[in-house]
């Protein structure tokens, strides 16, 4: 199947600093790559749809101006999150369609956040 | 929210023995898939079944889909303890741009 990445696989930060996650799609090109979270023992919750060349659709209740989300090219989006609390600790996947059309979402992963 | 249930929560089985996890969504769907979950990775996709399908196999997984119940289920035969994992479905529902809607999860414990 195709292969997605995600880099950092873990980050610690201090409160108030901004990180950056990198989500890549190895063998295939994506032009939509999904972004979750997943607090401990739950599901994982879509925060966002991220279109190459164009703005990302957020879903309701997610900050857009906190997590930013650029995809600017067709196997790289990258999730910054921004002025980083204690709060947003969580683990974040992102997932993108394999090529030529499937309807199979694969996914990264994982990165886990931890805000001190 | 549209997002499903799955039940049950937890399950935990003597290895050899089947695990049945079921899956409940909340409207029209494009297609229902199944995904394991080790603790602290990322997702691994199992089966893919379409709203015109009914049952679908993979080796060791069953997948079966009612649409009129709006309900799944996936069937785990001759579990092993490798197995041990948490199990989600995700609707891809009509007319939402392909984005995948995840239900609660099963934790699927097999003993040695």
């Amino acid at each position: 199947g195709a292969v997605v990445s995600q880099h950092p696989s873990w980050v610690i930060c201090k409160s108030g600093t901004s990180v950056k996650i990198e989500c890549r799609s190895l063998d295939f090109q994506a032009t939509t790559m999904f972004w979750y979270r997943q607090f401990p023992k739950q599901s994982l919750m879509l925060m966002a749809t991220s279109n190459e060349g164009s703005k990302a659709t957020y879903e309701q209740g997610v900050e857009k101006d906190k997590f930013l989300i650029n995809h600017a090219s067709l196997t790289l989006s990258t999730l910054t999150v921004t002025s980083a609390h204690p709060e947003d600790s969580s683990f974040y996947i992102c997932s993108a369609y394999g090529g030529g059309g499937t309807d199979t979402q694969y996914f990264g992963p994982g990165t886990r956040l931890t805000v001190l | 929210s549209q997002q499903g249930e799955e039940d049950p929560q937890a399950l935990s089985i003597q290895e050899g023995e089947n695990a049945t996890m079921n899956c409940s969504y909340k409207t029209s769907i494009n297609n229902l898939q199944w995904y394991r979950q080790n603790s602290g990775r990322g997702l691994v996709h199992l089966i893919l079944i379409r709203s015109n399908e009914r049952e679908k196999h993979s080796g060791r997984l069953r997948v079966t889909l009612d649409t009129s119940k709006k309900s799944s289920s996936l069937l785990i035969t001759a579990s092993r303890a490798a197995d041990t994992a948490s199990y989600f479905c995700a609707a891809t529902y009509s007319g939402s741009a392909r984005q995948l809607t995840f239900g609660s999860g099963t934790q699927l414990t097999v003993l040695p």
